[in-house]
């Protein structure tokens, strides 16, 4: 089945640096990937939909200048928390579609669990 | 605009007992997705299901049953003689299905499994 791999899983990090986060796509090509963000015991909210080779399409009340999103290839999407602070400790979660698959099922990574002390 | 309803947010549960997890649906597309998952303590979300909305067949895969009803909006999902390693949140989730549509989840229902 689709793979879809997160880089880190946990991270730990000061107040005011930056944070990368890496998503990929293993075994299949994604022109289309999404950024979840979990609060602790809430379901999942969509942050922005990343498309291969143009700018990310943000939800309202996501900052994009604080949430910087690049689909570079059709099988990595990076998150860059900028300047993090502790309210930005969360549980990031992408997913990605097969640009192959009809059913524009999306295929989700194992989270990325951010920490800002 | 879509909704996906969970009215239930925890359940517990003695092993071995059924346990039905409920989801109500809104939407206004005629196609549509309906998706259950699974998310463990770890935090992975894993796929348990997906149907098309032309597809109301009751499905069973082992343990685990889900009755589309499209007549209601509802999607249920049940598990037989649940296990301990059942507890997890599972979600709901609903999606149209052209190019940019989009996953909406419901909030979750926490399903304890006491030995």
């Amino acid at each position: 089945g689709a793979v879809v791999s997160q880089h880190p899983s946990r991270v730990i990090c000061k107040s005011g640096t930056s944070v990368k986060i890496e998503c990929r796509s293993l075994d299949f090509q994604a022109t289309t990937m999404f950024w979840y963000r979990q609060f602790p015991k809430k379901s999942l909210m969509l942050m922005a939909t990343s498309n291969e080779g143009s700018k990310a399409t943000y939800e309202q009340g996501v900052e994009k200048d604080k949430f910087l999103i690049n689909h570079a290839s059709l099988t990595l999407s990076t998150l860059t928390v900028t300047s993090a602070h502790p309210e930005d400790s969360s549980f990031y979660i992408c997913s990605a579609r097969d640009r192959t698959d009809a059913s524009y099922e999306q295929y989700f990574g194992p989270g990325t669990r951010l920490t800002v002390t | 605009a879509q909704k996906v309803t969970q009215a239930q947010t925890e359940i517990s549960v003695v092993e071995k007992e059924d346990v039905t997890l409920d989801c109500v649906y809104e939407t206004r597309d005629t196609t549509y997705y309906l998706f259950w998952y699974k998310q463990p303590p770890s935090g992975e979300l894993v796929f348990l299901i997906r149907r098309n909305s032309f597809d109301e067949q009751n499905e069973i895969s082992g343990r685990y049953s889900w009755n589309f009803q499209k007549s209601t909006s509802s999607f249920n999902f049940t598990i037989t003689a649940s296990q301990v390693v059942d507890s997890a949140v599972y979600f709901c989730a609903l999606s149209g299905t052209g190019a940019n549509s989009k996953l909406t989840f419901g909030k979750g229902i926490t399903l304890s499994v006491r030995p």
